[in-house]
């Protein structure tokens, strides 16, 4: 089975531009979650989408939005960027029937998007 | 709000030496924890998933434990290998995030 995949893998953007990054999971994976790292802050969780709809939101700005297409496959979009966006963007996919089940997320390699 | 502490934030230790790290959270009411491992500048792989109803799990040399009322967990490293050197992170799940991660633990294992 492939793994999850994000692309692209590096990015340079500009202050004030905006950016879209994806992320197909591993298939028959219905939860898509992502994920911001930076050194300071650490590895913080920006959201989470299941069958399309947003479960759950980190404490982000409205600049970060994402969205799930009906292969499961996710998308965030960071609008105006800001040289603090600077990160590792990472997108984790589960099985997860529903809410209050566990299961394993699979982590991608992560989207390193440099704000100059 | 959760919060998850990991302690040390670094370590070194000798090739063949057994080790443990340590995860402290402050909420226990969580769905789960997961202990992952990063190489640099590469992704998360998930070492060990344990249900909130579980004590333990094992998986070849580790192995890890979950104290739920006391809000800890241990990850056991036996006869550490080079190419364990790492950062070791953990994360807990709740009813609010999939994962509340601690900001790690970075291994080095000497030859």
């Amino acid at each position: 089975k492939a793994g999850v995949t994000q692309t692209p893998r590096y990015l340079i953007k500009t202050r004030g531009q905006q950016v879209t990054l994806s992320c197909s999971p591993i298939s028959g994976h219905r939860s898509v979650s992502w994920y911001q790292q930076t050194p300071g802050q650490g590895l913080q969780f920006l959201f989470e989408y299941f069958s399309e709809t947003q479960r759950n939101k980190g404490n982000f700005p409205g600049r970060f939005s994402g969205r799930q297409f009906s292969n499961s496959r996710s998308e965030m979009n960071v609008s105006t960027l800001e040289l603090g966006d600077s990160a590792l963007y990472l997108c984790a996919s589960s099985w997860s029937p529903g809410q209050g089940v566990a299961d394993t997320q699979y982590f991608g390699p992560g989207t390193r998007l440099t704000v100059l | 709000k959760q919060e998850v502490t990991q302690i040390p934030a670094a370590l070194s230790v000798p090739e063949g030496e057994n080790l443990v790290l340590n995860c402290s959270f402050t909420d226990s009411a969580i769905y789960n924890l997961q202990w992952f491992r990063q190489d640099p500048g590469k992704g998360l792989t998930s070492l060990l998933l344990i249900q909130s109803s579980q004590r333990e799990q094992t998986s070849g040399r580790l192995n890890a434990s979950l104290d739920k009322s006391s809000g800890r967990s241990t990850l056991y490293i036996a006869a550490s290998q080079p190419g364990d050197s790492a950062t070791y992170l953990c994360a807990v799940g709740n009813q609010v995030t999939p994962l509340v991660f601690g900001k790690g633990t970075r291994l080095s294992v000497i030859a």
